[in-house]
């Protein structure tokens, strides 16, 4: 079966841009969460979504939005962009619940900012 | 909130070498702990997990016990390989929450 996947694998913008990152979960996970990592840091939490429903939200503004889709799969849009937004961004998935499934991660995606 | 405070690196050791990561964690409720693995150029990983007090999680001659009254989950392994130079990073959720917090990450290098 194939992992989570993720595209672009990499994406160049420049600052006020906005980006939109893409996840497909793996077959049969109905959970998506997104998560920022700057160089040399943990990752950070910014959504979960389940069942299309937004089911928490991390500490970041609100140019951040994302949405799921109902074949499960769900974006990421980062609007007005800054030098800062400049991480690698994690999607994982996992069947429900992360306090009993395991969360699988994608590769993710390297967003730089310029 | 929830918390994760990781040893911090790097960490380089000699193949065969004993490796230990200290891991403390605050939390809310009741937290499930694991370890995550970013091997190079590779995405996450979970290496093992733990979900209540006393229980060990075990993989790959990895291991780490869920310390409740040290809130501690240390990871060990007795002999480490080359192979096992990566990034390593605690994390937890607990009983209130729908996220993975983690902590800053250690990175291992082994040397053969």
């Amino acid at each position: 079966d194939a992992g989570v996947t993720q595209s672009p694998t990499h994406l160049i913008k420049t600052r006020g841009q906005h980006v939109t990152l893409r996840c497909s979960p793996i077959s049969g996970h109905k959970s998506v969460s997104w998560y920022q990592q700057v160089l040399g840091q943990g990752p950070q939490f910014i959504f979960q979504y389940y069942e299309k429903e937004e089911r928490g939200r991390g500490n970041f503004p609100d140019r951040f939005s994302a949405r799921q889709f109902p074949n499960y799969s769900s974006e990421l849009n980062v609007n007005a962009l800054l030098l800062g937004d400049s991480a690698l961004y994690l999607c994982a998935s996992n069947l429900q619940d992360i306090r009993e499934d395991t969360q699988y991660f994608g590769p993710g995606t390297r967003l730089t900012v310029l | 909130g929830n918390s994760v405070t990781q040893m911090e690196g790097p960490v380089t050791l000699s193949e065969e070498a004993f490796l230990t990561i200290n891991c403390t964690y605050t939390a809310t409720g009741y937290p499930s702990l694991f370890w995550y693995v970013q091997y190079p150029g590779e995405g996450l990983q979970l290496l093992l997990k733990a979900t209540k007090a006393d229980d060990k999680g075990s993989n790959k001659g990895f291991e780490a016990t869920y310390r409740k009254e040290t809130t501690s989950f240390h990871l060990e392994k007795g002999s480490v390989q080359v192979s096992d130079s990566a990034v390593y990073f605690c994390a937890l959720t607990s009983s209130n929450d729908y996220k993975l917090s983690f902590g800053a990450g250690t990175t291992v290098t082994v040397r053969a």
